[in-house]
């Protein structure tokens, strides 16, 4: 059984291009949730997407982030106009989504993305 | 909203074993113990979660007072591979709280030979 696949594995930008970070849930796996991590520092959550569906997206910042998960196609986060302060690690969870407390999330390896 | 409290790092030696105490004096009733395991320029690696008193793994084991107000992970004879930033989270993973699940900075444990 495949874990969470994250591609590209690093991405790097110009100012004001946009990139696209692709993630495919573990098989079975229904839930999608987005992090960004800067170096030294824990995991910000982003989004968290059900099919087809945002359930939570109270940590995207307002502007030039979106994220979808459509019925079918990994969840993509995308951000547009990139700024240098979108570079960092962003990384992509599933999980089985059965609603209960211990609904483990799975990670990938993440995107690295760079913005020069 | 249950925000945890962990050593910024820890030291120790091969062979040894390894206890990261987590301090999550808000806990809720709903809420289960889940800590993770990232290595550098990976994703965090699930290690265990718990509820209540101990829990044991391949790989670890959890113990929980009664009180649930911290939580302590053992990670028994390390090895230089167990060189890993640890995360102590605390929370109801359901749907109305996926964004409440804060990751924290982290213990950065080393391990030495």
């Amino acid at each position: 059984n495949a874990g969470v696949m994250q591609n590209p594995r690093h991405l790097v930008r110009r100012r004001g291009q946009e990139a696209r970070l692709r993630c495919s849930p573990m098989k079975g796996h229904s839930h999608v949730y987005w992090y960004r991590q800067l170096p030294e520092e824990g995991l910000k959550f982003m989004v968290y997407l059900q099919k087809e569906n945002i359930i939570d997206e109270s940590g995207m910042p307002k502007e030039r982030f979106s994220a979808e998960f459509p019925k079918e196609g990994p969840s993509i986060l995308r951000i547009q106009q990139v700024v240098r302060g979108d570079s960092a690690a962003y990384f992509c969870a599933s999980s089985v989504g059965n609603a209960g407390p211990t609904d483990t999330q799975y990670f990938g390896p993440g995107t690295r993305l760079t913005v020069l | 909203l249950a925000k945890t409290t962990q050593p910024i790092s820890m030291d120790s030696y091969e062979g040894q074993e390894v206890n990261i105490t987590c301090s999550h004096n808000n806990i809720a009733t709903n809420d289960y113990i889940t800590w993770y395991q990232q290595f550098p320029s990976q994703g965090p690696r699930f290690i265990i979660q718990g509820y209540k008193t101990k829990v044991t793994n391949e790989v670890a084991s959890l113990f929980i007072p009664a009180d649930r107000k911290s939580s302590t992970l053992s990670l028994p004879r390390v090895s230089l591979s167990d060189t890993a930033v640890y995360y102590c989270l605390v929370g109801d993973i359901r749907e109305s709280s996926a964004s409440k699940i804060i990751f924290g900075s982290g213990t950065r444990l080393s391990i030495r030979p």
